[in-house]
């Protein structure tokens, strides 16, 4: 059972926007603004997404955009393209006895 | 190109060690933290530990702490993930990445990723 909780499955049309959220709690997610968000096609590396909540890396889509309310972060992606069709996994600190935690992983499908 | 570069597949029995490298280029390897992730197949991400090459400084999730070493060597800008004994459930997918943040941010996002080193561990 992973700490912070996610869908296990989003789809959308492209075109269209959707949200993932993970839910964790007041010591993880709603104490620090260490949200990470990590996209991995099959058979990949990881990729960074998003960073601190909401801020995005060089060279990474605008589509993609990540927000926090209390104990939930969420990843939206708008205008769905057939690329965007990956595995997504939320992280985040959690003090020190558990550094670090990740999603289970939301598999998003774009139909 | 900044770039993780891991070593390659490993087929082992249970009870075997091993030792997996992960080398860094075209940046200070001395200034970030790296750190190791596994993927069980078919599963998640899971969070394992971190290591500063400047001074092996280094963090362990409580689940794999016992479990893992993980250590550097800065003058060949290389870190390590080693195992005294293995298990057949230590079969996986490790990933190492560097931490964006440096010294005194340990829990800054993994923005470089290695290609991955699977481990199989089968008698």
């Amino acid at each position: 059972q992973s700490a912070l909780t996610q869908p296990a499955s989003v789809s959308g049309s492209p075109g269209q926007s959707i949200t993932i959220s993970c839910t964790g709690t007041s010591s993880d997610v709603g104490s620090y603004n260490l949200v990470s968000w990590y996209q991995q096609h099959p058979g990949k590396a990881p990729k960074l997404m998003i960073y601190e909540g909401s801020k995005r890396p060089s060279g990474v889509s605008n589509r993609f955009s990540g927000s926090k309310s209390g104990n939930t972060a969420s990843l939206t992606i708008s205008g769905l393209q057939a690329e965007d069709e990956a595995d997504y996994y939320c992280c985040s600190y959690a003090g020190s006895s558990t550094p670090v935690v990740f999603g289970g992983g939301t598999k998003l499908t774009v139909l | 190109e900044v770039q993780l570069v891991q070593s390659g597949a490993e087929v082992k029995k249970p009870g075997e060690s091993l030792k997996i490298s992960c080398k860094g280029s075209g940046y200070s390897f001395t200034s970030y933290w790296i750190g190791w992730v596994r993927q069980m197949p078919g599963k998640g991400l899971e969070w394992m530990g971190i290591i500063y090459p400047g001074d092996s400084d280094t963090r362990y999730s409580p689940s794999f702490q016992g479990q893992v070493t993980i250590s550097a060597d800065k003058s060949i800008s290389t870190a390590y993930l080693q195992w005294s004994s293995l298990k057949a459930s230590d079969t996986a997918m490790y990933y190492c990445a560097r931490s964006m943040g440096g010294k005194w941010e340990p829990w800054g996002a993994f923005d470089i990723w290695g290609q991955g080193t699977m481990v199989t561990v089968s008698s």
